[in-house]
């Protein structure tokens, strides 16, 4: 069982809708973060979280908003999403964001956009 | 340019042989994950090596980074089905302020029965 959770587990969108994706950890980390992952791919990271403060954006579309409520709890703000967009979105956290942390990942939301 | 390069990208092997997959870079990583990831989950690290030339086993998986701290292998003696999935190699550059880690291109790894 991992110990990042993530919710949903499979979401289905069209692409007017708004929805969120959540993400939590209670282990104490302090940096968390979002990818991005298709098939058979790598995960492409697109924010990181450090002490509850944006810290990278990786240059993602603004139709993706990540919140950082408090140390434990991250989400991902989707509206006006596109096709392409449909991946499998992961959310990783680890001890803090500095070197040799390694990151413990959620199994992720199956994201489809109709 | 794909800083870790890692090989080979497909491998489907017999239960019972060994393996071994490579992740190589022009660039020094202060450390270097391992991860495996099955569908329907997320990446499940495996290791985390820090130090050049560096050797650790987990059970018949055996990781060695490489002395410049530019490359890493995994090795697996006498595969099984169970070891199928998508091995990512992921490292974090020692040089500059980035502290994202840098994945590899993956390694989908196929044991047949």
């Amino acid at each position: 069982d991992t110990e990042v959770t993530q919710t949903p587990k499979h979401l289905v969108m069209g692409m007017t809708n708004k929805k969120s994706l959540k993400c939590e950890q209670h282990m104490g980390h302090r940096a968390m973060y979002w990818y991005k992952q298709k098939a058979k791919k790598p995960p492409e990271l697109m924010f990181v979280y450090s002490y509850e403060k944006l810290s990278i954006n990786e240059s993602v579309p603004s139709r993706f908003s990540p919140e950082c409520p408090n140390s434990s709890l991250l989400n991902l703000h989707l509206h006006a999403l596109q096709p392409e967009d449909s991946a499998l979105y992961l959310c990783a956290s680890s001890q803090e964001f500095r070197d040799n942390q390694p990151q413990h990942f959620g199994d992720g939301t199956r994201l489809s956009i109709l | 340019t794909q800083l870790l390069e890692q090989s080979p990208q497909f491998l489907s092997i017999q239960e019972g042989e060994n393996l071994t997959v490579y992740c190589n870079s022009s660039s020094v990583f202060s450390s270097l994950q391992w991860y495996r990831q099955e569908p329907g989950e997320g990446p499940v690290l495996l290791v985390t090596v820090v130090t050049g030339g560096e050797v650790k086993k987990l059970k018949r998986l055996t990781f060695q980074f490489g002395d410049a701290r530019k490359d890493s292998s995994l090795h697996i003696t006498a595969a099984q089905p169970g070891d199928t999935g998508l091995y990512l190699c992921a490292g974090q550059i020692s040089s500059g302020s980035a502290r994202q880690l840098t994945f590899g291109s993956g390694t989908q790894l196929t044991v047949l029965p």
